[in-house]
């Protein structure tokens, strides 16, 4: 199994430009997940799916925007692009746990954007 | 709401030695499950060990092992015999109600040889 995968895995961009992360599993997934890391920090959620056709907000989803047509694909789309949004992007998913909660959720490997 | 926190920003610890990070975290559901991430300076998040709430005994994954203390929301990580390789950011994360992960902001362990 490839599990997530992500692709690129850098790409410099510039102020205004447009651009998609792509992402997909291959573990049968429901659960999907982008996070952005910011140098020393930690992650924080962006968008999220709960299955094919279904997304919502995260905490910091500004400037972003997601679909999942499929339950193996959540791309993300960055218009037009800011210096803000300079940061390491990951994609991730899960499964629900049986008592309650999220199993364990894989990550891929992250894209490097860098905003100039 | 739930709240994960990591009081330890940086540690050290000498190859070979025993090290232990430090979790605590907040939720009012009864059934949730608890991880360790392990984030080296290529910056992939791999899991390191993971514990479900209603299992009262701690996990253990070779030299990883955790000690959950559940009335006191406690969820720390022991890493024993610890290699050069083990250096890397380590979160903390709870996930419970029904899709969110709560994360730590992360202890660095630098492994000194």
């Amino acid at each position: 199994n490839a599990g997530v995968t992500q692709t690129p895995k850098f790409r410099i961009l510039k102020i205004g430009q447009s651009m998609t992360l792509q992402c997909t599993q291959d573990m049968n997934h429901n659960y999907m997940y982008w996070y952005r890391q910011d140098p020393g920090m930690g992650l924080k959620l962006i968008y999220y799916s709960v299955g094919a056709g279904i997304t919502d907000k995260g905490e910091v989803p500004n400037g972003y925007n997601v679909s999942r047509s499929t339950t193996e694909d959540f791309p993300l789309r960055l218009e037009l692009a800011a210096p803000s949004q300079t940061s390491v992007y990951f994609c991730a998913s899960s499964t629900p746990g049986t008592s309650g909660g999220q199993e364990t959720q894989y990550f891929g490997p992250g894209t490097r954007l860098l905003v100039l | 709401a739930q709240t994960v926190t990591q009081s330890q920003p940086e540690m050290s610890v000498q190859e070979a030695e025993t090290v232990t990070l430090s979790c605590t975290y907040d939720t009012s559901e009864s059934n949730y499950y608890l991880f360790w991430y392990k984030q080296p300076p290529s910056r992939q998040m791999i899991l390191v060990i993971r514990q479900e709430a209603y299992k009262q005994q701690n996990a253990t994954e070779n030299r990883f092992s955790v000690n959950f203390q559940k009335a006191a929301k406690s969820f720390s990580l022991k890493i024993s015999d610890s290699q050069l390789g083990d250096t890397a950011m380590y979160f903390c994360a709870c996930s419970s109600g029904t899709y969110k992960y709560i994360f730590g902001t992360g202890t660095r362990l630098k492994v000194l040889a």
